[in-house]
């Protein structure tokens, strides 16, 4: 069984921080999602990487797949306060069973 | 357009009684998702609806749980003889199709059994 740890668990940082979220998998990605899920909200999707090495920018967030596509990263640039939530990786490869991480919790304080 | 709702937001409930919980998709998706969201912890898949087809209940973790849904619209999940365990945020999804198509996720229910 496929599983994805996701590091670390929490992270609270002043406001205009940077930071890294990680997304290991015990096996290869065929691609990979990353999901912000804000405080009383459902997730909602960010970005899909499909390639490996790939690199996805999204304004202060930028996202890389792995070149072994067993691992990816989330990084944010001058962390904002609308930032804070649950940052989420899935594995999207088997259709609709998804398989998610246990999520990286983020506090970005003003 | 209008998003995925669901209903109620919060439930409270006794131990040992039965809820029902309820989700709207997105008017013209044919797929619906119902996971369950342990306080910390990732999404856990429930079950699988799409089109008429016969769902996926394979994530439903005990026989106290069912969802029905009617034909592709409302959907409803109800967990019988409700444990502490049970406690979490129920989270429904939609999409245009399975098969990989983008999820649509309501605000999500949360469930507590006192």
């Amino acid at each position: 069984t496929q599983l994805l740890e996701q590091s670390p668990q929490f992270l609270s940082i002043q406001e205009g921080e940077n930071l890294t979220v990680y997304c290991n998998s015990s096996s290869v990605f065929s691609s990979l999602q990353w999901y912000r899920q804000e405080p009383g909200e459902g997730p909602v999707l960010l970005v899909t990487v499909v390639t490996g090495g790939e690199v996805k920018k999204l304004k202060r967030l930028t996202f890389q797949f792995g070149d072994a596509r067993k691992d990816s990263s989330l990084h944010i640039t001058a962390a904002q306060p609308g930032d804070t939530g649950l940052y989420l990786c899935a594995d999207p490869s088997r259709t609709y069973k998804y398989i998610f991480g246990t999520g990286t919790r983020l506090k970005v304080l003003a | 357009g209008a998003g995925v709702s669901q209903s109620p937001s919060n439930k409270v409930t006794e131990k040992g009684k039965d809820v029902e919980l309820r989700c709207d998709p997105i008017s013209g998706h044919t797929a619906l998702y119902w996971y369950r969201q342990r306080l910390g912890q990732g999404l856990e898949f429930l079950i699988y609806f799409q089109g008429n087809s016969a769902p996926d209940k394979s994530g439903l973790p005990s026989d106290r749980f069912s969802a029905e849904r009617t034909g592709e619209s409302v959907s409803t999940l109800t967990i019988q003889r409700t444990q502490q365990e049970d406690s979490a945020v129920y989270l429904c999804a939609s999409s245009f199709s399975g098969g990989g198509e983008t999820q649509y996720f309501g605000p999500g229910t949360r469930l507590l059994v006192l």
